[in-house]
């Protein structure tokens, strides 16, 4: 199975900040990188596809890179409503695998 | 818009079959994509399960493989989850999805708890 390594686990930043979380494959997986956003009790909502193309409907402050091995999600002007959980997922190759999560707060 | 909503029930003794339903509105599953179930652990970690097609093929998780069974029912437009002899560690938050590779509709999770 492909490993999916992210960081940090947890993130605090003030309102207006640009925040990075990233996620390391045990592989290459050409792209084949999804990233989600779950608040609590609520399911998982899809913000990045293919490691950098937005999600309908995804505010623009939401932006997805990488290569490789290496992806990155950046959230800029950090926003009160970013508060929530972020993970990706890689679907190179079966089983799809996920990251262990990195828990967003406001400073 | 479509919709997916997992029904079932939250709590199941160790050793018999967890059984969960996945009911899809707004899109109709023989149309198209994958129809995934996926569960999140207790600590966050999150596991794909398998998926059901259009077509009505499977594609199994290989840790679950002699445990799991998903099938469908296209009359009702909705999708199942079986998973058999379960243990405390089956104990999870259970989502259906919609499967274009990446998961673009997420049901709003059932948790289950698998305890005596």
């Amino acid at each position: 199975d492909i490993q999916m390594t992210q960081s940090p686990a947890s993130l605090s930043a003030s309102l207006g900040e640009t925040v990075t979380i990233e996620c390391r494959a045990s592989e290459d997986i050409y792209n084949g990188l999804a990233w989600y956003q779950q608040k609590p009790g609520k399911s998982p909502q899809l913000l990045i596809y293919n490691a950098n193309s937005l999600h309908t409907g995804v505010p623009s402050r939401f932006s997805g890179s990488g290569s490789g091995t290496q992806y990155s999600l950046k959230i800029n002007s950090l926003q009160s409503e970013d508060v929530a959980s972020y993970f990706c997922q890689q679907y190179y190759d079966y089983p799809f695998t996920f990251g262990s999560g990195t828990k967003l707060e406001i400073k | 818009e479509i919709q997916l909503q997992e029904s079932g029930p939250g709590l199941v003794k160790p050793s018999q079959s967890l059984s969960l339903t996945c009911s899809v509105t707004g899109y109709t599953i023989t149309s198209g994509y994958d129809w995934s179930w996926i569960r999140k652990f207790p600590g966050n970690k999150m596991e794909w399960m398998g998926y059901i097609s259009y077509s009505g093929s499977t594609n199994y998780n290989p840790s679950l493989k002699s445990r799991i069974s998903i099938t469908r029912d296209t009359s009702k437009n909705q999708f199942f989850l079986q998973l058999n002899s379960v243990t405390t560690e089956d104990t999870a938050t259970y989502y259906c999805a919609r499967q274009a590779y990446y998961f673009d509709y997420w049901g709003q999770g059932v948790m289950v708890t698998v305890s005596s």
